[in-house]
């Protein structure tokens, strides 16, 4: 059963455009939503991250959009460069533990 | 850089046979975690080890086995090895105190091919 649902599985955007990441969970104990960024060769690396007690967390230009009662939440990208062309995942956890439940990631290419 | 040491980087064996994958922690961390990265099931968690004891176990198959030593480093056994278990796996490895919203710091992998 996939706990973590993620779309779209590949997007491709222009140079400063902002691409929208979309993931919905399904277990209510859930409490911490990361997401990993991952280049080519590399593991992933955690970019930015939300508590479900705030909707919305910025940092630079990565920003979070928490809905509770949707069950969902978003990844938006602000002027996107080509150098943010990564595959991104969503992942979610509860305090009980800190596996992460990772969503099937998507593939981002930001054209010049 | 994550500070996250996996070796070996790369390993192609055959069928049936047994691998035994190496992670060296953070300084100071004490959690390590297992993960596995295919195309088909995505990155899944396999199984954390703290300060040397099993913490939690996600989907790991019973052919394969870890544990953490005393100097924190931690060990993946890969057993009677199948086609399917191609995938790169992951290490990586938090402080180990506070649960939930722990940072884990991901290693490079180590890409298994079983041919």
């Amino acid at each position: 059963q996939q706990q973590v649902k993620q779309s779209p599985q590949s997007l491709i955007v222009q140079k400063g455009g902002i691409p929208i990441i979309n993931c919905a969970y399904e277990n209510t104990a859930f409490d911490y939503f990361p997401w990993y960024q991952q280049f080519p060769g590399k593991g992933p690396a955690l970019l930015i991250a939300i508590r479900p007690d705030v909707s919305e967390k910025k940092e630079g230009r990565f920003t979070i959009s928490f809905n509770k009662s949707a069950k969902q939440f978003s990844l938006h990208i602000m002027d996107s460069q080509p150098g943010d062309s990564a595959t991104y995942f969503c992942a979610a956890t509860r305090s009980a533990t800190n596996k992460l439940i990772f969503g099937t990631g998507t593939l981002l290419a930001v054209q010049p | 850089d994550s500070g996250v040491t996996q070796t070996p980087k790369h390993l192609i064996t055959a069928t049936g046979q047994r691998v035994t994958l190496r992670c060296s922690p953070r300084s100071g961390d004490l959690s390590v975690y297992w993960y596995q990265q295919s195309l088909d099931q995505g990155l899944q968690f396999l199984i954390q080890y703290y300060n040397g004891e099993e913490r939690a176990k996600g989907n790991i198959l019973e052919r394969f086995s870890a544990q953490q030593f005393p100097d924190l480093h931690s060990e993946l056994n890969l057993s009677s090895l199948e086609l399917g278990d191609s995938a790169l796996y992951f290490c990586a490895s938090s402080v180990g105190l506070a649960g939930a919203g722990e940072t884990q710091y991901f290693g490079p992998g180590t890409r298994l091919l079983v041919l």
